[in-house]
């Protein structure tokens, strides 16, 4: 898997939009982006994967620049119930199997405040 | 509620014993994968079980090994424990989802093993 660097932690209000940006320079051409959300003592959720430009779903938006470098996790006027671990995996056809053999870093602590 | 299922929850062993942890896939995937998370850490890939067999492993000794059953269930064995092995194991299952047609994980609620 490509290495990828993201933010320890960062502090917001409720109502406001989170973004969360990952870097992956090693990114490769087969390489899939996927976010994962973690509560205390709970396995990680999915919560979006991309390949290029944007992806979006009920929860969140994933937007992808051109160069695939980065990729930034939007998460819309955020409640307090979004504080959690948020974690970026960059890997080559992130499905079926494969999907299974991510070790994931440390994420983002996010901190919703009221 | 992602329909994967583990257990037990919690459970305290001393150094030196053998452990079983024991998950239940979601109905229709075949592929489970076991994961080990330390105290302010990210899950760390321990093995993969695909089809009954072992389809991937991570960078942990022989003492962690595993079995997978025909109904796709699957047991994590610890041997020799150490203090460090204390960490919350969590299982997670896998196959293109059809609402997201995304490899997404179904992560069960974990086990948590303290090691004495």
């Amino acid at each position: 898997l490509a290495k990828t660097t993201q933010p320890i932690s960062m502090d917001s209000y409720e109502g406001q939009e989170v973004n969360i940006t990952c870097s992956h320079n090693n990114i490769a051409t087969n390489d899939y982006i996927t976010w994962y959300q973690q509560f205390p003592s709970q396995g990680p959720r999915f919560i979006i994967q991309g390949y290029k430009t944007k992806v979006t779903n009920e929860v969140a938006s994933l937007f992808i620049p051109a160069d695939r470098k980065s990729s930034t996790l939007s998460l819309p006027r955020v409640s307090l119930s979004d504080t959690a671990v948020y974690y970026c995996l960059v890997g080559d056809d992130l499905r079926g199997t494969n999907a299974g053999k991510s070790t994931f870093g440390d994420g983002t602590t996010l901190t919703v405040k009221p | 509620e992602t329909g994967v299922t583990q257990s037990p929850t919690h459970l305290i062993k001393t150094r030196g014993q053998q452990v079983t942890l024991r998950c239940s896939s979601q109905s229709g995937h075949n592929t489970v994968s076991w994961y080990q998370q330390a105290l302010g850490q990210g899950p760390q890939f321990i093995f993969q079980y695909y089809r009954e067999e072992e389809n991937g492993r991570g960078n942990f000794p022989p003492r962690f090994s595993g079995l997978q059953f025909p109904n796709y269930s699957s047991e994590l064995n610890v041997n020799a424990l150490e203090l460090d092995d204390s960490a919350l194991y969590l299982c997670a299952s896998s196959g293109v989802s059809v609402r997201t047609n995304t490899g997404e994980l179904f992560f069960g609620e974990g086990s948590r093993l303290t090691v004495l």
